[in-house]
């Protein structure tokens, strides 16, 4: 079965300050990855997909970005970073209609 | 594009007491539903869901849930709480041509013994 590895688990960055989320996958091939966060209060929001390597897509504007330079590794990235980013990511892939998460990142920007 | 609405931001139940968490979705075609929970301090875990067939769900812990297609409605319930059942819990709606999940706000449970 799928495994997700996310790190790290948790980060406090300065405004203005990069990004650079990481998560690979095991177990699978040509996954599905998908990049969500949760805000304080709200539910979890889409940020990106990727149905293969180079392939992202965006589901709402903001001052992320992701990449997938390889199959089972999806990076989220920032080169300066907002109050706004505080929250918890989760990466996620699926298989099929299967969805697997991982552990999440709980990002802190002050 | 789909949307899930859960109405109970913040539920406050009694141990023993029944639960029923409401939620809908908008898509007029075949969805794929599910429910998740997040217990505090851990990953998201899948609860139940619905392909096809019976519309009644059974899930893990004793929870069910109902889907009612005329009502674009996935309703979770539990007879009887427990303290543990303590946690986050979120809708989702995986439309039939893709994989992409779409969340729900989700409802806060907290259970008090």
């Amino acid at each position: 079965s799928q495994t997700i590895h996310q790190w790290p688990a948790t980060l406090v960055q300065p405004v203005g300050s990069p990004l650079s989320l990481e998560c690979t996958v095991e177990g699978t091939s040509n996954p599905n990855l998908y990049w969500y966060r949760q805000a304080a209060g709200r539910g979890l929001q889409l940020l990106f997909y990727s149905v293969g390597i180079g392939q992202i897509s965006s589901e709402v504007p903001q001052n992320l970005s992701a990449s997938r330079p390889q199959d089972r590794q999806f990076i989220l990235s920032s080169k300066k970073l907002l109050l706004s980013d505080s929250g918890f990511y989760l990466c996620a892939c699926s298989s099929g209609t299967k969805l697997f998460f991982g552990s999440g990142t709980q990002l802190s920007v002050l | 594009a789909q949307s899930v609405s859960q109405h109970n931001h913040h539920v406050i139940l009694s141990e023993a007491a029944s639960l029923e968490l409401g939620c809908n979705y908008s898509y007029g075609g075949t969805v794929n539903l599910f429910w998740y929970v997040q217990y505090p301090g851990q990953h998201l875990q899948l609860l139940l869901k619905y392909f096809s067939g019976d519309p009644l769900v059974k899930g893990i812990k004793g929870f069910e849930a109902e889907f009612i297609k005329s009502k674009f409605s996935f309703n979770l319930r539990k007879p009887s709480v427990q303290w543990s059942d303590t946690a986050e819990y979120f809708c989702a709606v995986m439309v039939n041509a893709g994989n992409m999940l779409t969340f729900g706000g989700g409802t806060r449970l907290m259970v008090k013994p």
